[in-house]
């Protein structure tokens, strides 16, 4: 059974780091195209990055030079890296595979942005 | 950045009515376009991907037409348990991008 756990969510000051983990089961990480979107409270979906088969990767202008999409082909798990936080990077992170739309999502982990 | 527009915004309706939701991009995207299913605390579901391919397990009275620019999902017969917001999503080109969403309230 294919599923997808979020972890590594919480309350972060302003400029602080966090690191959200996606830990997959019933398939292969590193054979898919992995993404990560959020949604802000109350708001629609946003799309934030991906990482390719090939390992090549692509970010939302948003999030690019202060967030990090990586993957741990040993562990089958999907990163991101968040530095330089930002107010407006309060969301709910999803991680999501990618086999022609979004197949499998996982439940999402709230990253909450305040001081 | 290609732009997706979804209309209505929010749309209430009778159970067994027929429901149209419309998703146009700012520009051609061929079929690489997904339809969406979200309940509120939930993560979206997948109901159609590549304009009008079904996903497995979905109810047939969802479908999915359109290319190029102009999008449609429909919901025939609906019932009580699709009451949601359903996105429109396209893969065509980086940066991948959502519809804003359209809400649907059951009457």
């Amino acid at each position: 059974e294919v599923q997808l756990v979020e972890s590594g969510g919480g309350l972060i000051q302003p400029g602080g780091s966090l690191r959200l983990s996606c830990a997959a089961s019933g398939f292969t990480v590193s054979s898919n195209y992995m993404n990560w979107v959020r949604q802000s409270p109350g708001k629609g979906l946003e799309w934030v990055s991906v990482i390719y088969s090939g390992g090549s990767t692509s970010y939302a202008d948003s999030v690019k030079g202060r967030f990090t999409i990586s993957r741990d082909n040993s562990m089958n798990t999907l990163y991101l890296q968040m530095n330089s936080l930002r107010a407006e990077d309060t969301a709910v992170y999803y991680c999501a595979r990618d086999l022609g739309g979004y197949d499998y999502w996982g439940q999402g982990t709230l990253v909450t942005v305040s001081s | 950045e290609i732009v997706l527009t979804q209309s209505p915004d929010f749309q209430s309706v009778t159970p067994k009515e027929k429901v149209t939701i419309t998703c146009r991009a700012s520009q051609s995207i061929g079929s690489s376009l997904h339809w969406y299913q979200q309940k509120p605390d939930q993560s979206p579901k997948l109901l159609i991907k590549y304009a009008s391919q079904s996903f497995s397990g979905v109810p047939s009275r969802f479908s999915g037409s359109g290319s190029g620019t102009d999008f449609t999902l429909t919901i025939n017969s609906l019932e009580a348990e699709d009451a949601a917001t359903y996105y429109c999503h396209q893969t065509s080109s980086l940066p991948y991008t959502f519809g804003q969403g359209t809400k649907l309230e059951i009457k």
